[in-house]
């Protein structure tokens, strides 16, 4: 099994919609979480942290399951600007940063 | 604000050539990370540095290797630059405490023909 596991996608989600994906990751020890956001041609910037408990930031929400050992990212009444490649990311206990693939998002007018 | 900066956006080089990457971040962050990315393969860790002087091997070490003299910088060397290593090169870092993530530098387009 691969240290962190994405659907690559794309995506395909009309504006409005509520779209969700998943990321699973291997390591039990993991401590971090992180969704990161990718667009063309840019470097990959820190969306929202994951925490144990979730957490909601406007539109977004992350979720931790430990016991399955997978992450969730969600978004509410999807925009067009929200198009872009989101790389799920976890930090083990080595601080060593480990991406997944990411899943591409296209959202459609 | 954080800041990682890399060396050159764009870099054409020859085959056989010996080039140099460099990073420099200005948060003091313990961790640095060397990443390339190609397209359907994701980013995949070359080299990572915990501390001043040392390295660790990522997932494709192979035909790279990398110097941290100073704590903010982290270069990256490719001995002898060959066609199968035309990639996008990001460089990262992230502080001890691991809460934070990391931040990425804005990439290194390089090609080599």
């Amino acid at each position: 099994r691969k240290e962190v596991e994405q659907d690559p996608g794309p995506f395909n989600v009309p504006e409005g919609a509520t779209v969700a994906f998943n990321c699973t990751y291997s390591n039990s020890a993991s401590q971090s979480f992180f969704w990161y956001r990718q667009d063309c041609r840019k470097e990959p910037k820190l969306l929202m942290s994951v925490y144990s408990s979730g957490n909601e930031d406007g539109r977004f929400t992350a979720q931790l399951n430990r016991a399955s050992q997978y992450i969730s990212l969600l978004i509410r009444d999807s925009k067009l600007s929200d198009s872009a490649t989101y790389l799920c990311v976890v930090n083990s206990w080595n601080d060593k940063i480990i991406f997944g693939k990411g899943t591409r998002l296209h959202i459609l007018p | 604000d954080v800041k990682v900066t890399q060396s050159s956006r764009y870099l054409v080089k020859r085959t056989g050539e010996k080039v140099f990457l460099e990073c420099v971040q200005d948060m003091d962050h313990e961790n640095m990370f060397w990443y390339r990315q190609d397209p359907g393969l994701g980013l995949r860790l070359i080299y990572f540095s915990y501390d001043v002087k040392m390295k660790e091997k990522g997932d494709i070490p192979e035909g790279y290797s990398v110097s941290r003299e100073k704590k903010e910088r982290f270069s990256l060397i490719l001995e002898s630059a060959s066609t199968n290593q035309t990639s996008m090169y990001l460089c990262a870092s992230s502080s001890d405490t691991g809460g934070q993530g990391g931040y990425f530098g804005p990439g290194t387009r390089l090609t080599v023909t």
